[in-house]
């Protein structure tokens, strides 16, 4: 089974603008959730969404918004970019039913300029 | 949000020695994950217990669930330099939607 995979792997953007990240859980995984990584703040928790519907949200603020896909693909936007949002995101995806483990992808990299 | 405590906060041990790591909540937990995370990386799943007192081995490493079921302990036999990383532990927490909730990770050095 391939892993959680996101595009891209780094991105550079200047203040004000948006980004978009796309996130593929695992094949069979419904859930999808969302990290911010910096080294100052360790791995915050953005949001998860599970079959197209957002389930738990972090404390962000609303320049943070994603989704997620009839096929369990998820984006996650920001817009108007600071340089505070520069770090490594993270997506998860866990496993459907049972013992909740979750997987993560290699993350996406961004830096704001 | 809710964080798992983890301790110690950093290591540096000479290649050949062993390692241990721990990690409390205040909160029960049903599920404790462990993770290694190189640097730019996302992080890895080591090991995952699911039963109070469970011991789970994973070549040189060892984890297990304590009692209590808040905390949980990761040890690595005769360390390598390949084990030089973060290690964070993880797990689910029903009364918020199963959202997880993660240490704030141990930084292992391995000196050679």
């Amino acid at each position: 089974k391939a892993g959680v995979t996101q595009t891209p792997r780094y991105l550079i953007k200047t203040r004000g603008q948006q980004v978009t990240l796309s996130c593929s859980p695992i094949s069979g995984h419904r859930s999808v959730s969302w990290y911010q990584q910096t080294p100052g703040q360790g791995l915050q928790f953005l949001f998860e969404y599970f079959s197209e519907t957002q389930r738990n949200k972090g404390n962000f603020p609303g320049r943070f918004s994603g989704r997620q896909f009839s096929n369990s693909r998820s984006e996650m936007n920001v817009s108007t970019l600071e340089l505070g949002d520069s770090a490594l995101y993270l997506c998860a995806s866990t496993n459907p039913q049972g013992r909740r483990t979750q997987y993560f992808g290699p993350g996406t990299r961004l830096t704001v300029l | 949000g809710q964080q798992l405590n983890q301790s110690p906060q950093s290591m540096f041990i000479q290649e050949g020695e062993d390692v241990s790591m721990n990690c409390t909540s205040s909160s029960i937990f049903n599920t404790w994950l462990w993770y290694k995370q190189d640097p730019g990386e996302g992080p890895v799943l080591l090991i995952a217990l699911y039963k109070a007192g469970e011991l789970t081995s994973n070549g040189r490493l060892t984890a297990q669930f304590g009692i209590t079921r808040k905390d949980s302990f990761l040890n690595i036999s005769a360390s390598i330099p390949s084990d030089v990383g973060i290690y964070f532990c993880a797990g689910p927490q029903t009364n918020t939607g199963n959202q997880f909730y993660f240490g704030t990770g141990t930084s292992l050095t391995v000196i050679p």
